[in-house]
């Protein structure tokens, strides 16, 4: 079946470093979706890309889909302590029913030192 | 516009015994999404329901079962519980089920701890 892997699986950067987390899927994506959980907290959409080679930013945080919309990356400048949380993508793909589902990755736990 | 709704919030049981929870989606939403969260597995897709239908089924035996109403109220059902089935149950509800993804909005899930 489908897998998205998401490395590292845990990050421990000083605050102010930047940080980066990769989503590799094993099959071709429609799109791919990336969600922030706090401690203690649930999921959080942050944001959907969809093109092939899309680029997309969010004051501190840069969003890339791959050209093969197989891969993508999260890259935060210059962390700060509110960027602490465990950051998910999810690969959208089709299935048998002509919908689609989202298949999470494994996580990246980000922890900031002060 | 009320959040999604999980409840109830916490859980103990017994290995053994049966389960159920209940995620009520954000209004208009018909898409409910039920996912397993555990320290060593992440996020692991149980099932997908779209108006009434399943549409979507993960690799999870055959003891974790759902159903959606009419309202789209979704509830989960687990049953002969056992210990690995500990972990946070969370629900997503999301406008659409059709390609390309909505956005899922994930309720605060239930933590279910079986002793």
């Amino acid at each position: 079946g489908q897998q998205v892997m998401q490395i590292p699986q845990y990050q421990h950067v000083q605050e102010g470093e930047d940080f980066t987390t990769y989503c590799n899927s094993s099959t071709t994506l429609s799109n791919i979706q990336w969600y922030k959980q706090r401690p203690g907290g649930h999921p959080v959409f942050l944001i959907q890309l969809v093109k092939s080679g899309e680029v997309k930013k969010q004051k501190r945080l840069t969003f890339q889909f791959g050209e093969a919309k197989k891969n993508s990356s999260l890259h935060i400048t210059a962390t700060q302590t509110t960027d602490v949380g465990t950051y998910f993508c999810a690969g959208g793909v089709g299935s048998n029913f002509g919908n689609e589902k989202l298949t999470f990755g494994t996580g990246t736990r980000l922890t900031i030192i002060p | 516009k009320a959040g999604v709704t999980q409840t109830p919030r916490y859980l103990i049981k017994t290995r053994g015994q049966q389960v159920t929870l209940s995620c009520s989606p954000i209004s208009g939403h018909r898409s409910v999404s039920w996912y397993q969260q555990t320290p060593g597995q992440g996020l692991q897709f149980l099932f997908e329901y779209f108006s009434e239908t399943q549409r979507n089924k993960g690799n999870f035996p055959g003891r974790f079962s759902g159903r959606q109403f009419s309202n789209s109220r979704s509830e989960m059902n687990v049953s002969t519980l056992e210990l690995g089935d500990s972990a946070l149950y969370l629900c997503a509800s999301s406008l659409e089920a059709r390609s390309p993804n909505t956005e899922a909005f994930f309720g605060q899930g239930t933590r279910l701890t079986v002793v």
